[in-house]
């Protein structure tokens, strides 16, 4: 069965430090690749997605990702981040086939705190 | 655009309770996830709907769990009888359910906090 693996539990920071977030998959076919953000008491909320062409993609709020098909990674970015940024970042894949429906299997989370 | 509609927030119960989630997805949303997502872990995928039928329960505990989409619209999950290791925040998620890629992204409830003492 496919996994998803994301490296840190908890990440702390100061503002206008930068973020990397690593997440990695088992699953040796075509994906789709999605992060997911949850701030606090707020729902799931789409980052960014890749499905594919330019494996960088961008997202909302300065944040991308990089897709690497090779080491199987689709690493978060951020370049300088902000109180705000302080949440849960879930990364999620999608194997890309029919029987595969479109059922997201996520990694166990990283909760990024960003001290002021 | 309205989101993904749960209720309630909050439940709390006894263990061998039983209890149930509403979903109301987005307007126009074919496809319905109910997720399982418990302290620390990322979310679960427990059944998936297109329309009134199931496309995917494979990680439904049918022993405890059922869950309905009788009109193609709104959804509940239920849990009889609940025990200790049910407690986790449960998620309602819906998408277009289109055979476009690009249209198949998952729009997050709230959730319900679950918890099973």
């Amino acid at each position: 069965a496919q996994s998803v693996s994301q490296h840190n539990h908890h990440v702390i920071l100061s503002e206008a430090a930068s973020l990397e977030l690593g997440c990695n998959y088992s699953y040796g076919g075509t994906v789709n690749l999605f992060w997911y953000v949850q701030y606090p008491g707020q729902h799931l909320q789409l980052l960014l997605k890749y499905f594919s062409g330019d494996p960088l993609v961008k997202g909302i709020k300065g944040f991308e990702a990089e897709f690497i098909k090779s080491k199987f990674s689709f690493n978060l970015r951020k370049p300088s981040v902000q109180w705000s940024d302080t949440a849960e970042y879930f990364c999620a894949v999608i194997p890309r086939f029919k029987a595969a429906g479109n059922k997201l299997t996520f990694g166990g989370g990283t909760r990024v705190l960003v001290k002021p | 655009e309205a989101g993904v509609a749960q209720s309630p927030r909050y439940k709390i119960i006894e263990k061998r309770q039983s209890v149930a989630f509403w979903c109301n997805p987005i307007s126009g949303h074919a496809t319905l996830y109910w997720y399982q997502q418990i302290l620390g872990q990322g979310p679960k995928l427990l059944i998936q709907f297109q329309n009134n039928g199931v496309v995917d329960d494979s990680q439904l505990p049918k022993d405890r769990f059922s869950a309905e989409r009788l009109k193609g619209v709104d959804s509940t999950l239920k849990i009889q009888p609940a025990k200790l290791e049910d407690s986790a925040v449960y998620l309602c998620a819906s998408s277009l359910g289109r055979s476009s890629l690009a249209k198949n992204i998952q729009y997050f409830g709230a959730g319900t906090r679950l918890s099973v003492l």
